[in-house]
């Protein structure tokens, strides 16, 4: 079974600087996908950015950036320039597709706090 | 274009009664996932419809059900509650079937929080 583990409970930063939420999973598949999810206060999940395996390259979203180690099982989340509005929880999730449809298989979690 | 709406937003039940949840997906998405979120357990996947066949089941008691409609509208059904059944329950739709290049976002509803006292 695939299990993703965040190992940050809580981080705080400050307004415009940058953080890192790491994120690790364990996998014997080699096709899957890779999210960070942003749950803010208000509970609506929403995606922030998402990642195929079988892309070499990291992908970026504006001021959310991944580093995605293949080898390594391992998928962080780093964002850049912070804001107020990043104050939230953040997961990270795995889904392999064909065999288990769109079934998402989240950590436990980072609460960011940014601070101003 | 709507996003994904779960009704109701708020619910308090008492132990050993039933409660049904629903959701209603973005339109034109086929698939309907539902997650059960508490401060101990985190996210769980509870199961999976797409055209109206459950197609995943997480490992959750039998007192936990659900449907889809063939318009994609979901239910899910808690027979029996426990207080431990208190939770978030978050819906998700997703347009394709999550197989080859058919593999897109989830969009999440603001859940239903159900308390069971």
């Amino acid at each position: 079974a695939q299990t993703v583990t965040q190992s940050q409970p809580e981080m705080s930063v400050q307004e415009a600087e940058t953080v890192t939420l790491s994120c690790t999973y364990d996998t014997s598949e080699n096709n899957y996908y890779l999210f960070w999810y942003k749950q803010p206060p208000s509970r609506q999940m929403i995606l922030v950015i998402r990642q195929e395996a079988y892309k070499q390259q990291n992908a970026t979203e504006n001021r959310f950036s991944v580093n995605f180690q293949k080898a390594a099982k391992s998928f962080s989340l780093k964002i850049s320039d912070s804001q107020l509005g990043d104050t939230a929880m953040y997961f990270c999730a795995f889904m392999k597709p064909l065999e288990y449809g769109n079934k998402l298989v989240f950590g436990a979690g980072t609460i960011l706090r940014v601070k101003s | 274009k709507a996003g994904v709406t779960q009704t109701p937003r708020y619910l308090i039940k008492t132990r050993g009664q039933q409660v049904t949840l629903s959701c209603s997906p973005i339109s034109g998405h086929r698939s309907v996932s539902w997650y059960q979120q508490t401060p101990g357990q985190g996210l769980q996947f509870l199961f999976e419809y797409f055209s109206e066949t459950q197609r995943n089941k997480g490992n959750f008691p039998g007192r936990f059900s659900g449907r889809q409609f063939s318009n994609s509208r979901s239910e899910m059904n808690v027979s029996t509650l426990e207080l431990g059944d208190s939770a978030l329950y978050l819906c998700a739709s997703s347009w394709g079937a999550g197989q080859g290049k058919f593999v897109t976002e989830a969009f999440f509803g603001q859940g239903t929080r159900l308390t069971v006292v």
